[in-house]
């Protein structure tokens, strides 16, 4: 139980282009989700918190205009990076929660975004 | 900041116990002992957690001092597949995830 999957898992786009970064939880209900993300030899870093229908908290200096967060089912999260750069070049991951069954959080595979 | 200190890098032979080391001594009453690991270019994957009591399930076991400054996550038998970057971190659900550096664990044969 608890799995969370993201697609796709890798992306090559070019500079100033949009990419959507999906993310499910397949056998629960998140209540929450959460996207982070992680530059090379990094630890993870939260950009946000949605919860079902309502608007992303972001975190400081993560700018929501350019990440575009929707969460508008128990099930699936979207991350729309808007004219995307080379500096966007990460590793995106998402992470769920069903609050009902604790405060875990379980953590998607990630997608490599590269901008080129 | 993470609220945790571990020490960055392990080694342990394969089939052997890896006992891996936390510090988390400001840790609040409320606050959970969680362990995650990333093993390279995944997400994070979650272990074990626990608040007081020691904890056990079918990857690790959690021993958590009687003072709660610190822990330590067991694997009993580390596989090749264990090597990771193990993460302990203290956290409640009004809080967000912050994750450190971490422990670097090589498991060799």
């Amino acid at each position: 139980g608890a799995v969370v999957s993201q697609h796709p898992s890798w992306v090559i786009c070019k500079s100033g282009t949009s990419v959507k970064i999906e993310c499910r939880s397949l056998d629960f209900q998140a209540t929450t989700m959460f996207w982070y993300r992680q530059f090379p030899k990094q630890s993870l870093m939260l950009m946000a918190t949605s919860n079902e229908g309502s608007k992303a908290t972001y975190e400081q200096g993560v700018e929501k205009d350019k990440f575009l967060i929707n969460h508008a089912s128990l099930t699936l999260s979207t991350l729309t990076v808007t004219s995307a750069h080379p500096e966007d070049s990460s590793f995106y991951i998402c992470s769920a929660r069903d609050a009902s069954q604790g405060e875990t959080q379980y953590f998607g595979p990630g997608t490599r975004l590269l901008v080129l | 900041d993470a609220k945790t200190t571990q020490p960055p890098s392990m080694d342990c032979a394969e089939g052997r116990a890896a006992n891996l080391p936390c510090n988390h001594s400001t840790i609040s009453g409320n606050e959970y002992v969680y362990w995650y690991r990333q093993i390279h270019s995944q997400g994070p994957q979650y272990i074990i957690h626990g608040l007081k009591n020691n904890e056990t399930n079918e990857m690790a076991s959690l021993i958590i001092t009687e003072d709660r400054k610190s822990s330590t996550l067991i694997l009993p038998h580390a596989t090749l597949r264990d090597t990771a970057v193990y993460y302990c971190i203290s956290y409640t659900g009004f809080q967000k995830l912050v994750f450190g550096t971490g422990t670097r664990l090589l498991v060799s044969p």
